[in-house]
């Protein structure tokens, strides 16, 4: 598997506080995710990245920023939380050429009070 | 985008194929099929690839008819460790994350 960690792995805060989650891999792929999933929603990609500094929206991408100032990091930033972001979210990288493929974390739960 | 329907759940017994199929009529050219595993905790693994006809790995099949407008994975002899939720995703990393679409899943459940 591939080198994929997400920190925090559980957090509880409260609603209209700012929260970062990290993903960290160590593959040196190009591009990298963050989804949310939801019972009913399967997964929904937020935002993505295809290189240090160069980011994108997703579709549920409300309420979200990203960064990635370096190959190795994305930070997902949730700049006011709310009841409605209460989620596990997943980090998970790929290259093109390695068929298309996501290689995923093992997620980060998120709890907003 | 390409939109991808799968049925919600199926349930299986031990020892038994599974085929699990995935309709995407818009489809385009340039996508991919690919499959994912989910077990509760943890994020969803790799499992197989296609373009169109077949392709077979040691974990399962995937059939891809000619017009690509579906696709079917196939799970030869299930046992209660495939009990998973499985994801078909069409699309490409080229150009970005904008153009990769997940199902909403189907709950496989094998019994004994």
């Amino acid at each position: 598997d591939a080198g994929i960690t997400q920190s925090p792995r559980h957090k509880v805060t409260e609603t209209g506080t700012p929260v970062t989650l990290r993903c960290h891999q160590t593959e040196n792929h190009r591009y990298m995710y963050w989804y949310r999933q939801d019972p009913g929603h399967g997964l929904r990609l937020i935002h993505y990245s295809y290189g240090v500094k160069d980011t994108d929206k997703g579709e549920v991408s409300d309420g979200y920023s990203v960064s990635r100032s370096k190959t190795e990091d994305f930070l997902l930033t949730l700049e006011s939380a709310t009841s409605s972001q209460t989620s596990v979210y997943f980090c998970a990288t790929g290259e093109v050429g390695s068929k298309e493929t996501q290689y995923f974390g093992p997620g980060t739960r998120l709890l907003v009070l | 985008l390409a939109k991808t329907t799968q049925p919600i759940s199926m349930d299986s017994y031990e020892g038994q194929e599974v085929n699990i199929t995935c309709s995407h009529n818009n489809i385009a050219t340039n996508d991919y099929i690919t499959w994912y595993q989910q077990f509760p905790s943890q994020g969803p693994r790799f499992i197989i690839q296609g373009y169109k006809t077949k392709v077979t790995n040691e974990v399962a099949s995937l059939f891809i008819p000619a017009d690509r407008k579906s696709s079917t994975l196939s799970l030869p002899r299930v046992s209660l460790s495939d009990t998973a939720v499985y994801y078909c995703l069409v699309g490409v990393l080229t150009g970005g994350g904008n153009k990769l679409t997940f199902g909403t899943g189907t709950q496989l459940k094998v019994e004994l």
